[in-house]
């Protein structure tokens, strides 16, 4: 089955810091989806990225950055500048192809961003 | 609102009670998931609709365990006999697509939550 690890349980910056997020997952199939969800406070879960197991290149979305690489299965997340406002729970996942109603959530990071 | 809403957000139940949470996913969704995450941890998948069909309750940790979909929107996922192993946070997110391929952009957009405590 598959699983997700996100070691750092939490972090803690300061303003204008770049900080990664590490994410490392397991799955004995070929094809497969990664995510990143973002908890804020309220609760509710916000979505970043998706990338296919096909794709290995790396994306950039602002201050955003996500670095996929199959060989040592993992699929980082990058916070350049940050900020007070990125403070959050942030959350990796992993779907199988033909089992993605089951998405796997790593336990998650907690990211304080200090002033 | 134009987001997934959930209710109650907060439940405080005593142990044996039965309990019930609506979630009102996005108008034209087709999945509709449920998960549950206890304190410090990620969600763990429960169950998914598509539409009115349940297609996956795998996820589902006891037989007092019951979700339903029954127009292929609002969804209500009760819980009966309530034990302390049930107190958690109930998300329920949808998807505009089925889970049947690439047509999926994987995008879940998820509720605020429906905290349950059980005394």
């Amino acid at each position: 089955a598959q699983k997700v690890t996100q070691a750092q349980t939490e972090i803690s910056v300061v303003e204008k810091e770049d900080v990664t997020l590490d994410c490392v997952y397991e799955t004995r199939d070929t094809t497969y989806y990664l995510f990143w969800y973002k908890q804020p406070p309220s609760g509710e879960l916000v979505f970043l990225i998706r990338r296919n197991s096909f794709d290995e290149q790396n994306e950039i979305s602002g201050r955003y950055s996500w670095n996929f690489q199959k060989s040592t299965s993992s699929f980082n997340f990058t916070i350049t500048a940050s900020q007070v406002v990125d403070s959050a729970v942030y959350f990796c996942a992993l779907s199988e192809w033909g089992n993605n109603n089951d998405m796997r959530f790593g336990a998650g990071t907690r990211l304080t961003v200090k002033p | 609102g134009a987001g997934v809403s959930q209710s109650p957000r907060y439940k405080v139940a005593k142990r044996g009670q039965d309990v019930a949470l609506r979630c009102d996913p996005i108008s034209g969704h087709v999945s509709l998931f449920w998960y549950q995450q206890a304190l410090g941890q990620g969600p763990e998948f429960l169950t998914y609709f598509q539409n009115e069909a349940q297609l996956d309750k795998s996820g589902l940790p006891s037989d007092r365990f019951f979700a339903e979909r029954p127009e292929g929107s609002v969804s209500t996922l009760k819980i009966q006999r309530t034990q302390q192993e049930d107190s958690a946070v109930y998300l329920c997110a949808s998807s505009l697509f089925g889970t049947s391929g690439f047509a999926n952009t994987g995008e879940l957009f998820f509720g605020e939550g429906s905290r349950l405590t059980v005394l």
